[in-house]
């Protein structure tokens, strides 16, 4: 079965430091992959999202940027933090126009 | 592109009573709507879909039922209980595959 892996947990930066977050999917293979953000009480952003290795669409203009290295590798990186980037970050993954599947977040406080 | 709006934003019910929770999308071409309950802290997670071709679908006291001429789609949970507090959010997907998520609805039941 498959299963989607995001660490870590929970983060805790200061301004101005960088940022990676890696997700993992496990039993699929070229899968869809997300990366989105949610704010305290929020909706679900989108800000990322891939349909294979190397090819990267951004939905919201930031100093985020994503990465796919490998098939099923995500990662979420930052080279300066802002404030403003705190948040709940989830990885996500799809196959075609299959179902959404939620990586477990990773809490994220920039201070 | 598509718009997916989600009412009410909060909604307070006694234990045993139902709860509906409406969502209204903008592009005629999207074909499968998923909604998604997130507990406090955790990952969304996928509890009911329906497509287009289909008017209703319920499982156990979980319905979702569609309108695809009035664009609205609607969640109902009947004999609710504590643990359906959460936060619900509905969602659409276009032609692109690509879901749109509405605003959330935080669902309170009171015990």
């Amino acid at each position: 079965s498959q299963t989607i892996h995001q660490w870590p947990a929970t983060l805790v930066q200061p301004v101005g430091s960088p940022l990676s977050l890696e997700c993992t999917v496990e039993g699929t293979s070229n899968p869809n992959l997300y990366w989105y953000r949610q704010a305290a009480g929020r909706g679900l952003q989108l800000l990322f999202y891939s349909v294979g290795i190397g090819q990267i669409s951004s939905e919201v203009p930031q100093n985020l940027s994503a990465s796919r290295p490998q098939d099923r590798q995500f990662i979420l990186s930052s080279k300066k933090l802002l404030l403003s980037d705190s948040g709940f970050y989830l990885c996500a993954w799809s196959v075609g126009s299959e179902k959404l599947f939620f990586g477990s977040g990773t809490q994220l406080s920039v201070l | 592109g598509e718009n997916v709006e989600q009412h009410p934003s909060t909604l307070s019910v006694q234990e045993g009573d139902s709860a509906v929770i409406k969502c209204t999308y903008s592009d005629s071409a999207s074909n499968y709507f998923p909604w998604y309950k997130q507990e406090l802290g955790k990952r969304p997670q996928l509890i009911i879909d329906i497509r287009s071709n289909v008017g209703e679908k319920k499982d156990q006291r979980i319905a979702v039922t569609l309108n695809k001429t009035a664009k609205h789609f609607s969640l109902h949970i009947t004999e609710t209980q504590p643990e359906d507090s959460a936060v619900y959010f509905c969602a659409a997907q276009n032609a692109g595959n690509m879901l749109t998520f509405g605003g959330g609805t935080r669902l309170m039941v009171k015990p």
